[in-house]
Order: structure tokens, then C-alpha cells, then sequence
């Protein structure tokens, strides 16, 4: 089956520094990769996603994702992080019924961001 | 703003009522999904509606009781819950088409609680 891992449970940073959240994937054909954002209280905002094709993904908010076969990874990226960033990320991969869509999310990477 | 609606927004009930949730979206979408998310963890898919027809069940219950009552609307009726059953309750929608691995997107939930 179709998994991901996301080894951080919690990220500390400071406010304008960089960020890189870790995804891991398990599949043996090309995955279709998503990052989502979950602000307390909210529900789930695609940041990006990554189908084929260009292996760097751009998304929204500033964040961008690297795919990399070589070490089954999609880590999640951002050049200088701002307060509002503060959230829980989710990688997710995505299989086939046929019909529809079926989401399995990692376990998710809680970013907190210093002021 | 999101464009799949949850209503309500919180539902408090005991374990012997009747309650119902319900999700909107008009993006003509022809799937959508009921996913649980207990605090900390990432969501877990519950049903997946495709084109209106029950397509994944993922062994869910019987005291949670899905409905699809057109192209726009997702019902999930509850009855008799546990407390364990608390816990925020997620509604999403995708475009179905050959390529299926079009994103979901999400609405803000209902924060059940079980009295």
C-alpha cells in the first residue's frame, strides 16, 4: 500500500528564517504527491501538488516542493518563513479507486514560528 | 473562504440523539469524502460518493449513515454514538474525470462532541 512519513512531529523556527518539512513516500510506481495546510480550528488548504513531469513544484504562500526519486522524498520548502506560516502541515499520497481519489496523510509536522 | 461549506460548525449530542451533518459545495465536483480527524492525528477516510453513488466505505460503523442526495450536497446522518466518536469531522469534493488524481479540496468541519 501507498504511504507517507513525516519523520518531524513539531518544527521550531524563527520568523524569516528558512524552512524544510520532510515527506518520505512508499510506492514503487510514480507517486501523486500532495502537501496540505491545517491552521488550528480550519480545515485542510492544498499548499501544492506534484502529478509528473517537472520535479520542482511551486505552490502557494511562497512554498515550493522537490521531488526526488533517487530518495523517495517530497520535502516541502520556503525561503523565509513569516508568523502566519504558524500551522500543521500534512504530506499526502493519493490512489486510484478508479472512480475517485483516495487521500492517505502522513502523520503531519507541527510548525511553530518565533518571533 | 472556503468553497465546500460544513454546517454546523460545532455539534454538541448525546449518545441516544439523532443529528445530521452536512456539506456543500458548487464547484460541480462528482466526488466527495467524509473524513474523521481526532486531535493531533491526521484525517482518516470514511466515504468516498462518486457521482452521487457510495464507492468506498471504509468499514465504518453503521451508526454513522452517509448520504449523497444530489451532485452538490453530502449528508452523514449520526445516531447512537460513542464518545470516542468525538472528534472533527472533515467534508471534501474533487473533479472525477480520466485523470483521477485531481486534488480535494476541504471545508472547515464540524467539531462533534459526544456527551
Amino acid at each position: 500500500a501507498q504511504s507517507v512519513t513525516q519523520p518531524d512531529i513539531h518544527i521550531t523556527v524563527s520568523e524569516g528564517a528558512s524552512l524544510e518539512l520532510r515527506c518520505n513516500y512508499s510506492y514503487g510506481a510514480t507517486p501523486y504527491l500532495f502537501w496540505y495546510v491545517q491552521s488550528p480550528g480550519q480545515g485542510l488548504q492544498l499548499l501544492l501538488k506534484y502529478f509528473s513531469g517537472d520535479t520542482l513544484v511551486q505552490g502557494i504562500k511562497g512554498f515550493e516542493a522537490e521531488f526526488k526519486r533517487s530518495q523517495s522524498s517530497f520535502n516541502l520548502r520556503k525561503p523565509s518563513v513569516h508568523w502566519s506560516d504558524a500551522a500543521e502541515y500534512f504530506c499526502a499520497v493519493v490512489t486510484n479507486t478508479g472512480t475517485a481519489s483516495k487521500l492517505t496523510f502522513g502523520t503531519g509536522t507541527r510548525l511553530q514560528v518565533t518571533l | 473562504d472556503t468553497e465546500v461549506t460544513q454546517t454546523p460548525k460545532h455539534l454538541v449530542m448525546g449518545m441516544t440523539n439523532k443529528k445530521s451533518l452536512k456539506c456543500e459545495q458548487h464547484m460541480g465536483h462528482r466526488a466527495m469524502y467524509w473524513y474523521k480527524q481526532k486531535a493531533k492525528k491526521p484525517p482518516e477516510l470514511m466515504f468516498v460518493y462518486s457521482y452521487e453513488k457510495l464507492s468506498i466505505n471504509e468499514s465504518v460503523p453503521s451508526r454513522f449513515s452517509p448520504e449523497c442526495p444530489n451532485s452538490s450536497l453530502l449528508n452523514l446522518h449520526l445516531h447512537a454514538l460513542q464518545p470516542e466518536d468525538s472528534a472533527l469531522y472533515l467534508c471534501a469534493s474533487s473533479q472525477v474525470t480520466g485523470y483521477v488524481n485531481q486534488p480535494q479540496h476541504f471545508g472547515d468541519g464540524t467539531r462533534l462532541s459526544i456527551l
